[in-house]
């Protein structure tokens, strides 16, 4: 079955450390998403893709990039890790057809100390 | 900005009874979504309502749309304890952009 799956699942980092949360998906979708949980704010999108070499940066992006080499992998980085990114990631994908439906991965948590 | 907020923040309700939440919405919109989270795991699609829709059902959900208000409401009826998570509303805009914007959500807990 085709899925999106994140990793790693939990981490750990320091202040000032650069930090990759990965995400891979075997729908073959074109556009892929990352968000951010935070309580109080619901999900809020960081950046997105509508495909290979294609970024786009959304509501919350500073601090953080992205970069589409492959249909499938959507890694996100946070260059110098604050305490304010402490918070849950999730990737998510949808096909340019369809539905609209989102589909999402397991989340990330990430606590920066 | 969040472009959809969902009321109540919280809901708590006995099992077999119908749970109610809404979502407003600022902008015009091609359709609306609605998620379920469970604790400590991702999003999942329930349904998607479109603009030229009124109402729309699937199972024991049924999900309303007044563009005219910019307003949402889904009903789950005859809840049970599984139907604990958190629900949020997400709209996209009528640009196509792919792009959701998600509201805060509404805490549902269904005692047994």
């Amino acid at each position: 079955d085709a899925e999106i799956t994140q990793s790693p699942r939990h981490k750990i980092t320091e202040t000032g450390r650069q930090v990759t949360l990965a995400c891979h998906q075997t729908w073959n979708h074109n556009n892929m998403f990352w968000y951010r949980q935070d309580l109080g704010h619901g999900l809020r999108l960081i950046h997105y893709s509508y495909g290979v070499q294609d970024t786009n940066k959304g509501e919350v992006s500073d601090g953080y990039s992205v970069s589409r080499s492959n249909t499938e992998d959507l890694p996100l980085t946070l260059e110098s890790a604050a305490s304010s990114q402490t918070s849950v990631y999730f990737c998510a994908s949808r096909a340019s057809m369809g539905t609209g439906e989102l589909f999402f991965g397991e989340g990330s948590r990430l606590t920066v100390l | 900005s969040q472009q959809g907020e969902e009321d109540p923040q919280a809901l708590s309700i006995q099992e077999g009874e119908n749970a109610t939440m809404n979502c407003s919405y600022k902008t015009s919109i091609n359709n609306l979504q609605w998620y379920r989270q469970n604790s400590g795991r991702g999003l999942v699609h329930l349904i998607l309502i479109r603009s030229n829709e009124r109402e729309k059902h699937s199972g024991r959900l049924r999900v309303t749309l007044d563009t005219s208000k910019k307003s949402s409401s889904l009903l789950i009826t005859a809840s049970r304890a599984a139907d604990t998570a958190s629900y949020f509303c997400a709209t996209d805009a009528p640009s196509g952009t792919y792009k959701y914007i998600f509201g805060t959500g509404t805490r549902l807990k269904v005692l047994a």
